[in-house]
């Protein structure tokens, strides 16, 4: 069991639709984070949750919406979303914040149509 | 705000061979962690190697190794005797030592090691 796992790997939406990416750490760890890897470009922090409350918002449009019931899961519900939101999510945990490196789950492949 | 670049969009090495990325960041902390990460193509991210600020000496990581130079905010990685499973983008990250931050990440190296 990987210690960080992100369910579905791949995933192709039309504008309109609702999904949701999932993340569950296996860690013990108290912090978990959003990140969106796009081509060329660094990846872009979204959000980040310690403790199952949200620290920091990284000024992400609200057809993205983060929800975090414990610290071991973490959701990103997407709506009415962008072609150009397509990208590779990225999920991460870590003992918390500012507090060492960060684990990584595979990723989500978000294609929007 | 810090920042991290990598001035290295893309290398290419041999296997045995040891190949240096490159890596500057800008920051007005004292105190702080740097991190290369490894993303081999289609595969998970992880932790190569990692330094924090107040440590004089450089990390080693088996045939990793980091040259860190506090002042002149440089932190480049070292790959000895290079594999071909080495073949992967390289991230180096930056870290606050303190709550409210994340990762911060350079744009990346991809490195490719052929036979």
């Amino acid at each position: 069991e990987t210690g960080v796992t992100q369910t579905p790997r791949h995933l192709v939406m039309g504008m309109t639709n609702k999904k949701s990416l999932k993340c569950e750490q296996h860690l013990g760890h108290n912090a978990m984070y959003w990140y969106k890897q796009s081509a060329k470009k660094p990846l872009e922090l979204m959000f980040v949750y310690n403790f199952k409350e949200q620290t920091e918002n990284n000024s992400v449009p609200s057809r993205f919406s983060p929800e975090c019931p414990n610290s071991s899961h973490l959701f990103l519900h997407l709506h009415t979303l962008q072609p150009e939101d397509s990208a590779l999510y990225l999920c991460a945990s870590s003992r918390g914040e500012g507090a060492g490196e960060l684990f990584f789950g595979e990723g989500s492949r978000l294609t929007v149509l | 705000a810090q920042t991290v670049t990598q001035s290295q969009p893309e290398m290419s090495v041999q296997e045995a061979e040891t190949v240096t990325l490159s890596c500057t960041y800008d920051t007005s902390e004292s105190n702080y962690y740097l991190f290369w990460y490894k993303q081999p193509p289609s595969r998970q991210m992880i932790l190569v190697i990692r330094q924090e600020a107040y440590k004089q000496q450089n990390a080693t990581e088996n045939r990793f190794s980091v040259n860190f130079q506090k002042a002149a905010k440089s932190f480049s990685l070292k790959i000895s005797d290079s594999q071909l499973g080495d073949t992967a983008m390289y991230f180096c990250a930056f870290m606050k030592l303190q709550a409210g931050t994340a990762l911060i990440f350079g744009k990346g190296t991809t490195l490719s090691v052929s036979s």
